[in-house]
C-alpha cells in the first residue's frame, strides 16, 4: 500500500518569509513524488517531481523540494513567500514498482501568505 | 508541460437527467486518465481509472453504472453522470498520464456540476 501525510491543514507565512509545506509518504518500493498546486475552482498544476538523482528537485514558480529517503519526506520549501502563492498544495506519491499505476494524494495544505 | 482540457467548466442540470462531462489531452496521447471528485476544501477522491480501449477500473464505493466512463481514444475520456441527484453535485477533475510510467498526470481545470 502507498499513503501519503500531509500533517498541516492550513500554513501562514508573511510574504518574502521562506515557506515549507510538509510531506511524508510511505510505499513498499522507491517511489515517485510530486507537488502540485489548485487555486480556486481550477485544476491541478504541476510544480515539481522527484523520481531519481538529485534530492533536492527544482520546479516552476521557484518551489523546491528536498527528498529524504530516510525520513520518507518530501518538503516543498520557497525561500521568499508571495502573495499570489497563496493555494491549495497536494503532495502525491507512487511506488515505482506498480509502474504506470494511480497515484495517491494528500489530503492537502492550505498556504496563506499575507502581505 | 502537457496541457488537458476539460469541459463543460461548470454545469447545472436537473435532478433525473444526465450529464457528460469531456476530458481531452491537447498535445500527448493519454493511455491512462483519471476521474476525480472534490469536495470543498477536500483532497481528491480517486473514482476511476480508465485506460484507452478497456474498461474502466473504479474505485470501492463508486457506482460504475451511475458514472460511466468512457476512454474511447488516446486523446478523449468522458464522464457521464447518469440520473443525477442533488448529492451528486460537486467539482469533477480529469487528469492524463502519457504511457511512460515516469511522467507526472496532467489536470484538466474541473468541472463545477450543480444538480438542481
Amino acid at each position: 500500500a502507498q499513503s501519503v501525510a500531509q500533517p498541516e491543514d492550513q500554513v501562514n507565512v508573511a510574504e518574502g518569509n521562506p515557506l515549507t509545506v510538509k510531506c511524508t509518504y510511505s510505499v513498499s518500493g522507491n517511489p515517485y513524488l510530486f507537488w502540485y498546486v489548485q487555486y480556486p475552482n481550477r485544476g491541478l498544476q504541476f510544480l515539481l517531481k522527484y523520481i531519481t538523482g538529485d534530492n533536492l528537485v527544482k520546479g516552476s514558480y521557484g518551489f523546491e523540494a528536498e527528498f529524504n529517503k530516510s525520513q520518507t519526506s518530501f518538503h516543498l520549501k520557497k525561500p521568499s513567500a508571495l502573495v499570489s502563492d497563496s493555494a491549495l498544495y497536494f503532495c502525491a506519491v507512487r511506488d515505482m514498482r506498480r509502474g504506470a499505476g494511480k497515484s495517491t494524494f494528500g489530503d492537502g495544505t492550505t498556504l496563506t501568505v499575507k502581505p | 508541460g502537457a496541457v488537458v482540457s476539460q469541459h463543460p467548466s461548470w454545469v447545472i442540470c436537473k435532478s433525473g437527467t444526465s450529464v457528460k462531462i469531456e476530458c481531452r489531452s491537447l498535445d500527448f496521447q493519454a493511455t491512462t486518465m483519471f476521474w476525480y471528485r472534490q469536495f470543498p476544501k477536500q483532497s481528491l477522491m480517486l473514482m476511476a481509472t480508465s485506460n484507452e480501449g478497456s474498461k474502466a477500473t473504479y474505485e470501492q464505493g463508486v457506482e460504475k453504472d451511475k458514472f460511466l466512463i468512457n476512454h474511447a481514444s488516446l486523446t478523449l475520456s468522458t464522464l457521464t453522470v447518469t440520473s443525477a441527484h442533488p448529492e451528486d453535485s460537486s467539482f469533477y477533475i480529469c487528469s492524463a498520464r502519457a504511457n511512460e510510467i515516469r511522467t507526472e498526470a496532467f489536470f484538466g481545470q474541473g468541472t463545477r456540476l450543480t444538480v438542481v
